[in-house]
């Protein structure tokens, strides 16, 4: 099946320092892949979607210039969360359609929790 | 919009019991629906799919139909184990847009020995 994966699996960062989240689709090539993030014990709140060579569509109330989401390439998309501050902790999660957006089941990677001090 | 609505959790059984998890959603189309079971620490992993009325999905001893009439998706198992202490995503996601899917919010289950 296809595989998706993310790097780092957690991250301990200070206060106003940036992050970088890898999210890698292994054995299929993405052209759309899509950044969740989770709060515990709540559901997946769907931040932007993901689109290689272009930019990224961001859901409402997303800062853009705060999550900054890179698509290079088809198998790797980019989440760096700019001068993070204690309430951007939380759990990071990418998926990606082995159709794109043609398909109806995502494959989500295995996620990344930060811990901003 | 579309919406989907869980049972609230946690739900706490005996190995062995039987589980149901319910589910009901709203949309404005015909969507495929889906459970994923996201395992502590860890990212979601499908666990099955129904893509129309009356469909069936199953896997792992997991089930699910697709009933249009109730607009249900209700997920079953026979015989838990403690290995399926999780929490479990209702999702759809609508076909001819976007498939983005929308998830409700999760239902934790405890399985004790």
């Amino acid at each position: 099946g296809a595989v998706v994966s993310q790097h780092p699996s957690w991250v301990i960062c200070k206060s106003g320092t940036s992050v970088k989240i890898e999210c890698r689709s292994l054995d299929f090539q993405a052209t759309t892949m899509f950044w969740y993030r989770q709060f515990p014990k709540q559901s997946l709140m769907l931040m932007a979607t993901s689109n290689e060579g272009s930019k990224a569509t961001y859901e409402q109330g997303v800062e853009k210039d705060k999550f900054l989401i890179n698509h290079a390439s088809l198998t790797l998309s980019t989440l760096t969360v700019t001068s993070a501050h204690p309430e951007d902790s939380s759990f990071y999660i990418c998926s990606a359609s082995v159709g794109g957006l043609s398909t109806d089941t995502q494959y989500f990677g295995p996620g990344t929790r930060l811990t901003v001090l | 919009g579309d919406s989907v609505t869980q049972m609230e959790g946690p739900v706490t059984l005996s190995e062995e019991a039987f589980l149901t998890i319910n589910c009901t959603y709203t949309a404005t189309g015909y969507p495929s629906l889906f459970w994923y079971v996201q395992y502590p620490g860890e990212g979601l992993q499908l666990l099955l799919k129904a893509t129309k009325a009356d469909d069936k999905g199953s896997n792992k001893g997991f089930e699910a139909t697709y009933r249009k009439e109730t607009t249900s998706f209700h997920l079953e198992k026979g015989s838990v184990q403690v290995s399926d202490s999780a929490v479990y995503f209702c999702a759809l996601s609508e076909s001819g847009g976007s498939y983005i899917p929308t998830f409700g919010r999760g239902t934790s289950l405890i399985v004790h020995p």
